[in-house]
């Protein structure tokens, strides 16, 4: 599975919109991208994923560029209770659910 | 509610003792795994079932063991085997491995925090 470069740390305003980007360049054609976070001592919670089309759900948009070489999540009024650690995974066909890479990610911080 | 349970979220051990860590889930999945994660790291797959009665060893599986008799349960034994066993520990569940489909989601429980003493 294609591997994913993300900023180790983000910040953001509460009730302002948090963008958070990855890379994932090597990324093949039937890979799709998720992700998850996970609030400090839980576990990781699912939040989206996508092949090539931009998604939303409840909780949040994903938006992958044309190339599919990078994608950003969006959290669009984020909240205090969203300070967590966000990991951006790619999955390809043939692989187990459980071995997703979940690497270090990004620390997003939502501030008052 | 559905959902996975783990148990305790506390354990202290004493070295060479062995322990074993509950998982038991209730959303009928077929799946399961186990997980380990230590200060400021990602994520690290002990081992993983795809089915009742069969399991496979992950990328960390030295000093572990698992059984998996029940669908719902899928308890972790850390052995006296294991290094470094102080960690966070985390089970999932899903409702196919996934592996003939790119799509599906990881359920995690709690984790239960094991620290050796």
């Amino acid at each position: 599975d294609a591997k994913t470069t993300q900023p180790p740390s983000m910040d953001c305003a509460e009730g302002r919109a948090a963008n958070l980007p990855c890379n994932h360049s090597t990324i093949s054609g039937n890979e799709y991208v998720y992700w998850y976070r996970q609030i400090h001592s839980q576990g990781p919670q699912y939040i989206i994923h996508g092949l090539k089309n931009n998604e939303t759900n409840e909780m949040a948009s994903l938006i992958i560029t044309e190339d599919r070489k990078s994608s950003t999540l969006i959290l669009p009024h984020a909240t205090l209770r969203d300070t967590a650690v966000y990991y951006c995974i790619v999955k390809g066909r043939g692989s187990t659910l459980g071995r997703l890479y979940f690497g270090r990610g990004t620390q997003l911080t939502v501030w008052p | 509610d559905g959902g996975i349970t783990q148990s305790p979220k506390y354990l202290f051990r004493k070295e060479g003792q062995n322990v074993t860590l509950s998982c038991e889930q209730n959303l009928n999945h077929d799946a399961m795994y186990w997980y380990r994660q230590d200060p400021g790291q990602g994520l690290r797959l002990i081992y993983y079932s795809q089915i009742v009665n069969d399991f496979q060893k992950g990328d960390i599986a030295e000093g572990y063991s698992v059984s998996r008799e029940k669908k719902e349960s899928f308890p972790l034994t850390v052995t006296s085997a294991q290094k470094n066993p102080t960690a966070f520990y985390l089970c999932a569940s899903s409702k196919s491995s996934g592996r003939t489909s790119n799509t599906g989601e990881l359920f995690f429980g709690e984790g239960s925090r094991l620290t050796v003493l």
